[in-house]
């Protein structure tokens, strides 16, 4: 079935540090990719999605690069900040899952001073 | 505009109480989804629905049932509690099943002693 692997956490940088956190996955048909974010006692917000082979998603310094040779979605950030720290899923939509969201488990990012 | 709302946000219960979660959307969205986030485990999918009158078990839906009640409220049911299902729950909606952004509430953390 359908599934998405990303790194595990915790990640912990300093201020701006650049980041990666590495997403990929296993999914029948052509999938739409996302990240989402969940900041400390909130539920998720999408952060940047990508819908095709080739897309960049982009969205507040963050980029994700849909590549299907490699079936990848890694998230990145040159100059990470104190506010950026949070919980971060990949997550992808594709046929074979029914339509529903499938979620990696989660990094967790904490950003030093 | 409050998006998704969710209530209540923090609920403890004893082995085999009965509770209902209640989630509402002010977007016009045709789909609602149910989720729990457990430590290490990423988001699950309890149930959804992908229209109004229609509900389907997603991932884990063992003890729970879901009423899909008009097109801004779908409410998930635990009929007699059990440790294992102390988690966060968090519902999500969006336009419909497939690529597009799911919306989610603030969470309920519910604690079964």
């Amino acid at each position: 079935g359908d599934s998405v692997t990303q790194m595990e956490g915790p990640v912990t940088l300093s201020e701006e540090a650049f980041l990666t956190i590495n997403c990929t996955y296993t999914a029948t048909g052509y999938p739409s990719l996302f990240w989402y974010v969940q900041y400390p006692g909130e539920g998720l917000q999408l952060l940047l999605k990508a819908t095709k082979a080739d897309d960049k998603g982009s969205n507040k310094g963050f980029e994700a690069t849909y590549r299907k040779e490699t079936t990848s979605f890694h998230l990145e950030k040159g100059s990470v900040q104190v506010s950026d720290s949070a919980v971060y899923f990949c997550a992808l939509s594709a046929g074979g899952s029914q339509g529903n969201l499938i979620f990696g488990k989660g990094t967790k990012l904490s950003v030093k001073p | 505009n409050a998006g998704v709302t969710q209530t209540p946000k923090f609920q403890v219960l004893k082995t085999g109480q009965s509770m209902t979660l209640q989630c509402a959307q002010d977007m016009n969205h045709n789909s609602m989804y149910w989720y729990r986030q457990d430590p290490g485990m990423g988001l699950r999918l309890i149930y959804y629905s992908a229209s109004e009158g229609t509900t389907d078990k997603g991932e884990v839906p063992n003890g729970y049932n879901v009423s899909r009640l008009n097109k801004r409220e779908f409410s998930l049911r635990l009929e007699s509690a059990a440790p294992s299902q102390t988690s966060v729950y968090f519902c999500a909606s969006s336009e419909q099943r497939g690529a597009n952004e799911q919306f989610f509430g603030p969470g309920t953390r519910l604690t079964v002693l």
